[in-house]
């Protein structure tokens, strides 16, 4: 079946610095790729996504590209904020709609 | 404008009771889902609706029960409540629309607690 794995976390780090969070995925066919975000207390927002391989996802000065080859979609920003201090999920769907699975979330701390 | 809402926000009760949950969506979307939360932010999709009809139903308990009155409001049901169903619900919607693209747009949540 079709899963999605990212990185363990918690994730701590300082203002200012480069990040990365990891995620692969295993699908059958060819998925589209999510990255959400959750904010304390907070439902899910979508941060950015790639429909397709090489695409290249972006929003808030966050990056991800979809590698087909790695079957990976990690999540980068330059340069973190305490703002930025959420959980990230990673997902896929594919057979429209009909199958959308999220990876199990990277907590993220920025410290000041 | 909130475009998925759900109600209540907070829901505290006791083992055994009946409860529900509401979500209603004003994006035209003909797709709505419910997913739980556990405890350590992992997310498990429950049920999805398409146009009244029920396309996915995951391994959940039958004391659950989505009911969808139109395509803007799906509701969730629980029955004899355990103490494991404490969690967070999320209600979702999305539009199908024949592509690979659909993005989901969640509701706020609700946090249940069975004491």
């Amino acid at each position: 079946g079709n899963s999605v794995t990212q990185m363990e976390g918690p994730v701590t780090l300082s203002e200012e610095a480069f990040l990365t969070i990891n995620c692969t995925y295993t699908a059958t066919g060819y998925p589209s790729l999510f990255w959400y975000v959750q904010y304390p207390g907070e439902g899910l927002q979508l941060l950015l996504k790639a429909t397709k391989a090489d695409d290249k996802g972006s929003n808030k000065g966050f990056e991800a590209t979809y590698r087909k080859e790695t079957t990976s979609f990690h999540l980068e920003k330059g340069s973190v904020q305490v703002s930025d201090s959420a959980v990230y999920f990673c997902a896929l769907m594919e057979n429209y709609g009909q199958n959308f699975v999220f990876g199990p979330g990277t907590r993220l701390s920025v410290l000041p | 404008d909130t475009a998925v809402s759900q109600t209540p926000k907070y829901l505290v009760t006791q083992m055994g009771n009946d409860k529900s949950i509401k979500c209603e969506q004003n994006l035209g979307h003909d797709t709505m889902y419910w997913y739980k939360q556990d405890s350590k932010k992992f997310l498990k999709i429950m049920f999805s609706y398409n146009n009244k009809e029920l396309i996915i139903n995951e391994t959940v308990p039958n004391r659950f029960s989505p009911k969808s009155p139109d395509k803007a409001h799906l509701n969730l049901h629980i029955n004899s409540l355990e103490l494991g169903d404490s969690a967070v619900y999320f209600c979702a919607s999305s539009q199908l629309s024949g592509t690979n693209t659909d993005t989901q747009y969640f509701g706020p949540g609700t946090r249940l607690t069975v004491l």
